[in-house]
This record gives structure tokens, C-alpha cells and sequence, in this order.
């Protein structure tokens, strides 16, 4: 199994251009989600679903949108990119929290991304 | 909203010195996990722990969660030069629909 995969590794774009990040996983899980990770401010959600159709907003939607037609990739689209954008994107995915069988979060190596 | 909030931010240690970091809920916690992110890594899954009171040791790292579980804390013994990184807590938000992670505590080790 390759886990969660994402491309690319690093970006760099200029203010107002649009991207997809993607966000793949082979494990099958109903559970995907984004988070950004900025110096001293941890891993912050953006988006997640439990499932392929289903999504709902974290603590910082703004600025992103994400769709799940399939149960095995999660892209994120910036629309029109912004400085305060620039971070580390991680998609991680799980089987569905709160379950019974419910454990880790796998993540996938990160994207990089620089918004000049 | 629901915050999980972690300290120390930062610790530096001697090698064989001890440490600690702990992380503590603004609301009760179904459960709570711990993550180690090596610099210029992803965060890696160590440990979930749901009953309250528990304790839970993996070789030189013990997790506890706390009575009322609203707490947690994460000791490592005997400090290694390995155990850089920073270290996260997390805890289901009061939906069970996502993780809500602490700004982490990262750990730096002399030798």
C-alpha cells in the first residue's frame, strides 16, 4: 500500500493564480481531511469528509473548496491564492472518528506551498 | 469553540534528561491521541488513549489521560538524540466529526 500520497511536494505561486492540491489514499478509509501547518500555530483543519459526497468545513474553510467523488482522493483547490496562504498542506485520512474502530490518522508527506 | 491547548511550546534538553509535555481541553474528550513530527516530516500516530485514568507506556515514552479527561500528558525518559521532533496532542471535536490538535510542544536534545 502506498498510504496517502500527495502531489505536488512544492509550489510556488503568485497572488490570485488558482491550484489543486492533490490528495490520494489506498487504504479505503471513509475519512479525509486538510490541514495547514504554520510556525507556532500547529495543524489547523481546513476540510474534511466522511465519505465520498459528503464534506463539511474546519476552522479554516476560507479561501478553499473540496469535493470527494471518490473514496480515494480528496483534492483542495486554493481559488485565487493569497500570501497568507503560503504553508504546509498535510491530507490525512482514517476510518470515521468517533467509531468504534476509529484510530489513527494517517498522513501523507505534505505539500509545500509558497504564495508570492 | 472547543480548544486543546499544549506546553510547554518549546523545551530544550540535555541528553538522559527527562521530559514532559501537556495538553489540556477546554472541554471533556472522548479521547485523546499523540503525534511526533520529525523536522521535515508529516505528523506519525503514537498512541490513542480513551478511558479515563489511563496510563500507557511505550518503552521509554508513558502517556497518561487524565481523571476527568480533560488532560493528558506525555513523558519521556532518558532523553535520545532520536526523540527530536515536536510532539502533538489531539482530541475528537464534541461532533466525533474531527480531530482538534494542539499547537504541539517541540523538543530539541543536545548531546
Amino acid at each position: 500500500n502506498a498510504g496517502v500520497t500527495q502531489t505536488p511536494k512544492f509550489q510556488v505561486l503568485k497572488t490570485g493564480q488558482s491550484m489543486t492540491l492533490q490528495c490520494a489514499q489506498d487504504m479505503n478509509h471513509e475519512y479525509m481531511s486538510w490541514y495547514r501547518q504554520d510556525p507556532g500555530m500547529g495543524l489547523r483543519l481546513i476540510h474534511y469528509s466522511v465519505g465520498a459526497g459528503i464534506t463539511d468545513q474546519g476552522e479554516v474553510p476560507n479561501g478553499y473548496n473540496v469535493s470527494r467523488s471518490t473514496t480515494e482522493d480528496f483534492p483542495l483547490r486554493l481559488l485565487s491564492a493569497a500570501p497568507s496562504q503560503t504553508s504546509v498542506y498535510f491530507c490525512a485520512s482514517s476510518l470515521r472518528p468517533g467509531s468504534y474502530v476509529y484510530n489513527e490518522q494517517f498522513f501523507g508527506p505534505g505539500t509545500r506551498l509558497t504564495v508570492l | 469553540g472547543q480548544q486543546v491547548m499544549q506546553i510547554p511550546q518549546y523545551q530544550h534538553v540535555q541528553e538522559g534528561e527527562d521530559f514532559t509535555t501537556y495538553c489540556n481541553s477546554s472541554t471533556t474528550l472522548s479521547n485523546i491521541q499523540w503525534y511526533k513530527q520529525r523536522p521535515g516530516g508529516h505528523p506519525v500516530f503514537l498512541i490513542q488513549l480513551v478511558k479515563s485514568g489511563e496510563v500507557k507506556k511505550q518503552k521509554r515514552l508513558t502517556f497518561q489521560f487524565g481523571e476527568a479527561k480533560k488532560n493528558s500528558s506525555l513523558h519521556i525518559t532518558a532523553t535520545q538524540t532520536t526523540d527530536v521532533g515536536t510532539y502533538f496532542c489531539a482530541g475528537l471535536n464534541q461532533a466525533g466529526t474531527a480531530l482538534i490538535f494542539g499547537k504541539g510542544t517541540t523538543l530539541s536534545v543536545s548531546s
